[in-house]
């Protein structure tokens, strides 16, 4: 199975600064048909999870545009540019490019 | 839009099977991937498998040999049975629409676009 590493798993941040999380896999996680299924997810406290992007940087209906990502190959990032109250929660990156899809073990953003 | 429910016992013994249902409203159950994922207490996220409407499913092979992913389009409704359980299968369940593509047999994921609000299933005697 594909291992997804995120970091760091805890992130206090400022309100109004950015966040930045990493997610690397333990394989490229380009597909045979070019590209590349990385996506990220949002688990407010007590809530579902929700996605937020899909193939690394297509951002969700109604996800703010502070949410972005990025990255290729190995190597992702999902980045805030401006940290809001409503933004506290645990991140996971997931990967659908090799099957069983895995999920990171998540980062958790709080206000500091 | 579509909305998910998940249904079933909150206890189960160990050594039974553990049985949840999923009903989909809002939309139809045709033509999707429909997942199960759970996350144990404090922990992160499993993907367990998923089922097309066709009746087609395909398992995590860490579970395979306990799992069945079933789907019943007249009720609009799919469901999940783990047997077989001990404390580690504790978690809450979520029920899930996966966006899977399929392009020359292989496989591929956007991730899971609806959400259940899952459902607590405690394994103990």
């Amino acid at each position: 199975d594909v291992v997804m590493t995120q970091s760091p798993l805890s992130l206090p941040v400022t309100l109004g600064q950015p966040a930045s999380i990493s997610c690397r896999s333990s394989q490229s996680l380009v597909h045979s048909d070019g590209n590349t299924y990385l996506n990220w997810f949002q688990q407010r406290p007590g809530q579902s999870p929700r996605r937020l992007i899909y193939k690394v940087s297509n951002r969700d209906s109604g996800v703010p545009d502070r949410f972005s990502g990025s990255g290729s190959g190995t190597d992702f990032t999902l980045k805030i540019s401006r940290v809001e109250a409503e933004d506290v929660g645990v991140y996971y990156c997931m990967q659908g490019s090799h099957w069983p899809w895995t999920f990171g073990q998540g980062t958790k953003v709080e206000i500091k | 839009q579509v909305q998910l429910q998940e249904s079933g016992p909150g206890l189960v013994k160990p050594s039974e099977t553990l049985s949840l249902s999923c009903s989909v409203s809002g939309g139809s159950i045709s033509n999707s991937y429909w997942s199960w994922i759970r996350q144990p207490p404090g922990k992160g996220l499993e993907w367990i498998g998923y089922i097309y409407n066709s009746g087609s499913t395909n398992y995590n092979p860490s579970l395979r040999s306990r799992v069945t992913i079933s789907v019943d389009t007249s009720k609009s409704q799919f469901s999940l049975k783990l047997s077989s359980v001990t404390a580690a299968d504790t978690a809450v369940y979520y029920c899930a629409r996966d966006n899977v593509l399929l392009w020359f047999g292989e496989l591929s994921s956007t991730g899971m676009d609806v959400w259940g609000q899952g459902t607590t299933v405690t394994v103990s005697s």
